[in-house]
């Protein structure tokens, strides 16, 4: 079965400085991989996506992800944060069939003056 | 149009009501989907409609029923619910075929049951 944890439940950071989420994967075939925003009361924005290729991926708003196979590894990272970055994130994980989307727990962004 | 559109945006119904929640994409995906996502929880799968067909229940109680009328429609009907269905439901959409799995979500209806 495929599971994703998110280690950290809550990050503080400032604005300007830099981000990093975390995300680990476990599945038993090369997977789909993802990252969504989500604003309070709001649906999920998909940030960026992860199927094949180059493990360097470019999403929306200046965020990056890097997948890495050996540590199941599917870290989020955006160099300078803004205020508007404050939101809860969640990493997931999908079939190749594409068809069902598991969660991680979630890590919720604040972002200090 | 890249837009997953969902009615109403916010519900409160008493616990004898029946009600149903809307969702409509016009994107041509084939693969529409029901989420529930408790305060300050992931969202958990429901259901998966297939080609207009369900494919996927996640054992959710009969209280909940899905109906897929067309390709484009997704819909929730809500009967005799209990406060702890309240949530927030979300729909979405993607095309099911091997390859791309992105997904598309609406805004979401925030039910309350009283």
């Amino acid at each position: 079965a495929q599971s994703v944890t998110q280690p950290d439940i809550h990050i503080t950071v400032s604005e300007g400085a830099s981000l990093e989420l975390r995300c680990n994967y476990s599945y038993g075939a090369t997977p789909y991989l993802f990252w969504y925003v989500q604003s309070p009361g709001q649906g999920l924005q998909l940030l960026l996506k992860y199927f094949s290729g180059d493990t360097l991926v470019q999403g929306i708003k200046g965020f990056e992800a890097e997948f890495k196979r050996s540590q199941s590894s599917f870290n989020l990272r955006k160099p300078s944060v803004h205020w508007s970055d404050a939101a809860e994130y969640f990493c997931a994980v999908g079939r190749a069939a594409g068809n069902k989307l598991t969660f991680g727990g979630g890590t919720r962004v604040l972002v200090k003056p | 149009d890249t837009e997953v559109t969902q009615t109403p945006k916010h519900l409160v119904m008493g616990m004898t009501n029946k009600k149903s929640l809307k969702c409509e994409q016009h994107m041509g995906h084939r693969a529409m989907y029901w989420y529930k996502q408790k305060a300050k929880k992931p969202p958990e799968l429901m259901f998966v409609y297939s080609y207009e067909k369900l494919s996927i229940n996640e054992s959710v109680p009969s209280r909940f029923s899905p109906e897929c009328p067309n390709s484009s429609l997704l819909n929730l009907h809500l009967h005799a619910l209990q406060p702890e269905d309240s949530a927030l439901y979300l729909c979405a959409s993607s095309q099911p075929t091997t390859g791309n799995t992105e997904a598309f979500f609406g805004q979401g209806t925030r039910l309350t049951v009283v």
